[in-house]
């Protein structure tokens, strides 16, 4: 039972234009969800999060949505450039009492030059 | 910057072998996780532990165990390794259970042959 999933394993966007990398979750419980970019052969690294308290968080050219009700988040990148190209995570946690996190499957996001 | 490292990038192992993957982490964090991430299934979570001696489950601890005798080092071992236990085994370590931003090592490519 997933309970983050990304339903689109991959997604081409060319540079200049604005990626949207979607991501659900089915646990009201979940109150923190953070993004996580992975390049092939290192470690993921952290990108930008969202607390429940808020329904957009920006950092430079990356936003992070979060509707709630819809039990749906999504990362804009605007403007993609070709080093976003990299494989995206979506995680979930709930903040009380808990360090784990529930990851989604992940999205391949290709910028084409 | 928090440094993660993990004692191989690659490992070829024979079925029944025990496997030791070690991972150190050099910021003093309390918290330390082991996932594996597989094609189409994402990161999913083996075991954490957040104290020294202390572990927990994660959602698929069968054919795992851990150790962490020191804050700065978590263990993962395969007791007898099998085929379905080839994958990417990744590393990770947060501050404390305020802290949600999980640091994570290169990860360890592992086939078990």
């Amino acid at each position: 039972d997933q309970q983050v999933k990304q339903n689109s394993p991959s997604l081409s966007v060319q540079e200049g234009r604005i990626s949207i990398l979607n991501c659900d979750y089915t646990n009201s419980m979940f109150d923190y969800f953070l993004w996580y970019k992975k390049y092939p052969a290192e470690g993921p690294t952290f990108l930008i999060s969202i607390s429940s308290i808020k329904d957009k968080n920006e950092d430079g050219r990356f936003t992070v949505f979060l509707n709630k009700s819809a039990k749906h988040l999504s990362l804009h990148i605007v403007p993609s450039q070709p080093g976003d190209s990299a494989v995206y995570f979506c995680a979930a946690s709930e903040a009380s009492g808990t360090y784990k996190y529930i990851f989604g499957t992940g999205t391949r996001l290709k910028v084409l030059a | 910057d928090v440094k993660v490292t993990q004692s191989s990038r690659y490992l070829v192992k024979r079925t029944g072998e025990k496997v030791f993957l070690e991972c150190v982490q050099d910021m003093d964090h309390e918290n330390m996780f082991w996932y594996r991430q597989d094609p189409g299934l994402g990161l999913r979570l083996i075991y954490f532990s957040y104290d020294v001696k202390m572990k927990e489950k994660g959602d698929i601890p069968e054919g795992y165990s851990v150790s962490r005798e020191k804050k700065e080092r978590f263990s993962l071992i395969l007791e007898s390794a099998s085929t379905n236990q080839t994958s990417m085994y990744l590393c990770a370590s947060s501050l404390s259970a305020k802290t949600f931003e999980q640091f994570f090592g290169p990860g360890t490519r592992l086939t078990v042959l």
